[in-house]
């Protein structure tokens, strides 16, 4: 079955460390992206991926870092930089890039908690 | 003013009642809309896009009013698997993610 997933579920870290939450796709689709939700939020961009080996980013990308050296594969990395990192953290895809905007398919999620 | 708003809710409603969300945005060059439905602690899943004809899926109705810049949906007969949050989407139209905005969505709870 074709879909994204993400790991782990649940992660919890020590304030100060870094942590890489994963995000893989079988979708074949060339956008990336990763959200960032708090409760009673919406989702907030953190940084987006139109191509392997670019990504741009969005309205929150401080103390965060990405990587897209396969298509499949887009890890945002949660720096110690991250004032508040608690949060859930989604990762989705879209087959063309932002402008042509189709149905945005979403990862289960993966829930951090910062100690 | 946020760029995208929906009333918070919650919206406790019987089973079987009739019930409709606006979603307001500010940004009169938005060229698409959309209605996602997210499950707590679930990732979100598409409901509906919103056309400007309007279009209706079964039970769900979704509406787009340019010149007031809101989008609406409406469940009729609604089923206690209607309860989860439901987000409006509104997309910019230019080539840049960040004009993707989710609204904080609105919550609906369905009583037996």
């Amino acid at each position: 079955d074709g879909g994204i997933t993400q790991s782990p579920k649940y992660l919890f870290r020590k304030e100060g460390q870094n942590v890489t939450l994963s995000c893989e796709q079988n979708l074949n689709h060339d956008a990336m992206y990763w959200y960032r939700q708090d409760p009673g939020q919406g989702l907030r961009l953190i940084y987006y991926s139109q191509i392997v080996n670019d990504f741009q980013k969005g309205d929150i990308a401080e103390g965060y870092s990405v990587s897209r050296e396969k298509k499949e594969s887009f890890p945002l990395t949660v720096t110690s930089a991250q004032k508040n990192p608690t949060a859930f953290y989604l990762c989705a895809s879209t087959p063309a890039g932002p402008g042509d905007y189709n149905e945005q398919f979403f990862g289960p999620g993966t829930r951090l908690t910062v100690l | 003013r946020k760029e995208v708003e929906q009333d918070p809710g919650p919206f406790n409603v019987p089973e079987g009642a009739t019930v409709a969300f606006n979603c307001t945005y500010s940004n009169s060059a938005s060229q698409s809309f959309f209605w996602y439905r997210q499950d707590c602690r679930k990732e979100p899943k598409l409901l509906m896009s919103v056309y400007s004809s309007g279009n209706e899926d079964g039970r769900f109705t979704a509406q787009l009013n340019r010149a007031s810049q809101y989008i609406s949906l409406l469940i009729r007969d609604s089923k206690l698997s209607d309860s989860a949050t439901y987000l409006c989407v509104v997309n910019g139209g230019y080539s840049s993610a960040s004009k993707i905005i989710f609204g904080s969505g609105t919550r609906l709870s369905i009583r037996p």
